[in-house]
């Protein structure tokens, strides 16, 4: 079946340009988290949202990253006035109803972002 | 707060070597432990996991064992081959209140030569 899907999977956006990246994930899947890939560091946590509950976002780098998650399926991860260092691979993963901490996480193969 | 930390990279091997990639980590209790792995161009996907202490996962030929007393779960392989040339991510998971979150080391990158 379809996977976790990102796009773009490239995108090259200029200093100060606010920039939109999609999730949309397993059809089912309830939770649905955004990590970001830098350059020689592992995954950092980004946003979580399980369900209708309200997202945890608390490793969201500073207030110029947003994202929602509409009717609890397709996914957006905003990021207003893009620095340099925003420079990175956006993944998102979702995971099925009733996932525990023991459950694997499956991932798309995520957005790279180039701020120029 | 809960960290993972694993062998630096790059790692270069000759087919059928054997391979080891080291990782601990810190846990306030008893995380759940997964190696990743990212082919070139693919997104991450779950290699193996352990759920508690002793427990060893295993999976196309690639073993780790949750090791409590060293807090580690070394990833091994017997002797690899060129198609596991990869990015392997260590990670922990641990359910804080509402939210599950999981913590990854910063991968090791291996190449396997013919």
């Amino acid at each position: 079946g379809a996977g976790v899907s990102q796009s773009p999977s490239n995108k090259v956006t200029e200093k100060g340009k606010d920039v939109e990246l999609r999730c949309d994930p397993i059809s089912g899947h309830t939770a649905l988290y955004w990590y970001r890939q830098s350059l020689g560091q592992g995954l950092e946590f980004l946003i979580y949202f399980q369900g209708n509950s309200a997202p945890d976002k608390s490793g969201l780098p500073s207030d110029r990253f947003s994202a929602e998650r509409t009717g609890g399926s397709v996914s957006t991860l905003t990021i207003q006035r893009t620095q340099q260092e925003d420079s990175a691979v956006y993944l998102c993963a979702s995971t099925p109803p009733g996932s525990s901490y023991n459950s694997p996480l499956h991932f798309g193969n995520g957005t790279r972002l180039t701020v120029t | 707060g809960d960290s993972v930390t694993q062998m630096e990279g790059p790692v270069t091997l000759s087919e059928e070597a054997c391979l080891t990639i080291n990782c601990t980590y810190t846990a306030t209790g008893y995380p759940s432990l997964f190696w990743y792995v990212q082919y070139p161009g693919e997104g991450l996907q779950l290699l193996l996991k352990a759920t508690k202490a002793d427990d060893k996962g295993s999976n196309k030929g690639f073993e780790a064992t949750y090791r409590k007393e060293t807090t580690s779960f070394h990833l091994e392989k017997g002797s690899v081959q060129v198609s596991d040339s990869a990015v392997y991510f260590c990670a922990s998971s641990f359910s804080s209140g509402s939210a599950r979150q999981l913590t990854f080391g910063s991968g090791t990158q291996l190449t396997v030569l013919p």
